[in-house]
Formats: structure tokens, sequence, C-alpha cells
């Protein structure tokens, strides 16, 4: 069964600080994603990691996928306040059963 | 970019009711789709997989009999609680996939909320 394991499950830091989330899972998998979500609302796409060694950035924001380790970061270089929210990383078994498995996600609060 | 919509957004309904979520790709073609349900703080649990012109594919402990899936369409899946309780409050997010793209990936609905009472 895959497991998809995330790292912190929550998160409060100080504006302007750096910090990274992991994602760990359990099986071998080649595509991985990376949502955020705000309250009440759906999940935005941030990143889509295709291959062994990708890595992607957007803003404060920088994703990167080790596929032998199986591990997934999301970098936050200078945090600001408007990055408060959930975010959740995802891993693909297209393969198998069609589907993407889902992290507990980690809830990101910057104080101002 | 992609667009999938779900009608409605919200809902409130009365304990024993039956209530249907439409989930529709905009600008694209899906031949699948995926029903989520989201509790308060917790992550994105999987229900079914919803593949048009067949039966959906339920994940282990999801009532196939409670949870109707229709996908009639390439851009229509519907999603039907039956005799809803309040304990199938929660938020239903639907799925599409875009294929063709270098980069496949799902497009989220903004959700449904539903609230049994």
């Amino acid at each position: 069964e895959l497991k998809v394991e995330q790292n912190p499950l929550f998160l409060s830091m100080q504006e302007g600080k750096n910090y990274t989330i992991y994602c760990n899972y359990s099986t071998t998998s080649d595509r991985l994603y990376w949502y955020r979500q705000d309250p009440g609302k759906s999940l935005e796409s941030l990143f889509v990691l295709l291959s062994n060694g990708a890595v992607k950035q957007e803003g404060r924001l920088m994703a990167s996928l080790d596929t032998k380790a199986r591990l997934s970061t999301l970098h936050i270089t200078a945090a600001v306040h408007d990055l408060s929210a959930t975010y959740f990383c995802a891993v693909d078994i297209w393969g198998r059963d069609d589907k993407i498995i889902f992290g507990k996600g980690t809830r990101l609060h910057i104080l101002p | 970019g992609a667009v999938v919509s779900q009608h409605p957004s919200w809902v409130i309904c009365k304990s024993g009711t039956s209530v249907k979520i439409e989930c529709r790709s905009l600008d694209f073609q899906a031949t699948t789709m995926f029903w989520y349900r989201q509790f308060p703080k917790q992550s994105l649990m999987l229900m079914a997989t919803s593949n048009e012109g067949s039966k959906a594919t339920y994940e282990q402990g999801v009532e196939k009999d409670k949870f109707l899936i229709n996908h009639a369409s390439l851009t229509l899946s519907t999603l039907t609680v039956t005799s809803a309780h309040p304990e199938d409050s929660s938020f239903y997010i639907c799925s599409a996939i875009l294929l063709g793209q270098e980069k496949e990936t799902q497009y989220f609905g903004p959700g449904t909320r539903l609230l049994v009472l």
C-alpha cells in the first residue's frame, strides 16, 4: 500500500525565514505533485515533478524530486504572510491503480 | 488553463434526503474524473474514480450504493449522496485529468460543501 508522509504537519514561522517541507513516499513513482489549499477553498496546483532530479521554482517556492530516495521537498525562501496555507504533496501511481495519493498536508502559518 | 466547475458550491439538506453534485470540465474533455472527500483539517481522501461510459471504481470503505456516480459524458460526472446523514457532511471535491500534454495533471473543481442537518 502506498503511503505518503509529510513533515512537518504544522509549521509556524516568521516572515523572511526559509524552511523546507518534506514529502516521503513508500513505493516507486516518477510523478509527484504539490498543491496549495487556502481555508475553505479547493486545491491549486503548484508543481508537477515528472522525473528524478526535477527541480521547479515559482516565486519563493521551489520543489525538487529524488525518486531514488522517494523524497520530494518544497522549499520556501524568505517567507511572506501570503504564503500561509496548507500544502499537500501527492504521489501518482497511474500505472497500477490510476489514482494519486495525498499526504496529510502541512499547515503553514507565517507570522508577520 | 483547464477549468473544472462544480455545482452547487454549497448545500444544506435534511437527513434522509439525496443530494446531487455535478462536476464539469469546461474547456476540455475528461475520460476520467475523481471524487474526493475532505473533512475539516484533514487531507483529501479519494472516494472513487469515474470513467466515462463505464462503472465507477470505488475505494475501499466507500459504499457504492450510497455514493452514486454517473459519468454520462466526457465533460460531466455526477455524485449523488443518497439518504444523506450528518456524518456525510463534508467538503466534496472533484478533479479531471487533462491528457495529451507534457504534464498530465489533475485539475480540481472548487469543491462543494455539504451540510446534512
